[in-house]
């Protein structure tokens, strides 16, 4: 079965700064990976996914995350913070095929001005 | 575009009673997912339909049922409401089975009181 780990309940940067938001998986076959951004009181919104290829995805507003296959990491990353990026990060993957989306438990994300 | 259309947005029902919510997804997207949101578990997966079936199911008690519409509209169905099943349910869908973008509704909020 996969699964997702996001290690980090919370993250703080300063706005300006550089942040990741740290995601591991476990999946048997090559995975599917995706970052949701879920902002207070709405649904989730899609950011960016891997499902082959160049190992960097840049997605919506500026993201862009690593896929690392030794380490089975997918860490989100920005260059430079904006208040605005604040919100509910949600890691997820699927291993292909018609299998369902696990999600990871999400990481809170605040920049601080 | 139309997005994915939840209703409710917001729901109170009393223990024991029984809820319905509604999804509509995107037009052309075949498959719908259901997804259940705590603060205490993040996004459990509920079930995905395409094609008017059930093609994966979570793990949760058969009170939790759904069913999809020959226009790809779905609907589940809680029975016997317990005070746990308050959450954010969130409805999800892609174009077709096992798609790799999944696109979300803004959730209906249900209280069990």
């Amino acid at each position: 079965a996969q699964s997702v780990a996001q290690p980090e309940d919370q993250v703080n940067v300063a706005e300006g700064n550089p942040l990741t938001v740290k995601c591991t998986y476990s999946v048997s076959g090559n995975p599917y990976l995706f970052w949701y951004v879920q902002y207070p009181n709405r649904g989730l919104q899609f950011l960016l996914k891997y499902i082959t290829g160049d190992n960097l995805v840049k997605g919506s507003y500026g993201f862009e995350a690593e896929f690392n296959k030794s380490q089975t990491s997918f860490h989100l990353k920005k260059p430079s913070a904006l208040v605005s990026d604040s919100a509910l990060y949600f890691c997820a993957v699927k291993p292909g095929g018609n299998e369902k989306l696990t999600f990871g438990t999400g990481t809170r994300l605040t920049i601080i001005p | 575009k139309a997005g994915v259309t939840q209703t409710p947005r917001y729901l109170i029902k009393t223990r024991g009673q029984q809820v319905t919510l509604s999804c509509s997804p995107i037009s052309g997207h075949r498959s719908v997912s259901w997804y259940q949101q705590t603060p205490g578990q993040g996004l459990q997966f509920l079930f995905e339909y395409f094609s008017e079936t059930q093609r994966n199911k979570g793990n949760f008690p058969g009170r939790f049922s759904g069913r999809q519409f020959s226009n790809s509209r779905s609907e589940m169905n809680v029975s016997t409401l317990e005070l746990g099943d308050s959450a954010l349910y969130l409805c999800a869908s892609s174009l077709k089975l096992g798609g790799t973008e999944a696109f979300f509704g803004q959730g209906t909020r249900l209280t069990v009181v």
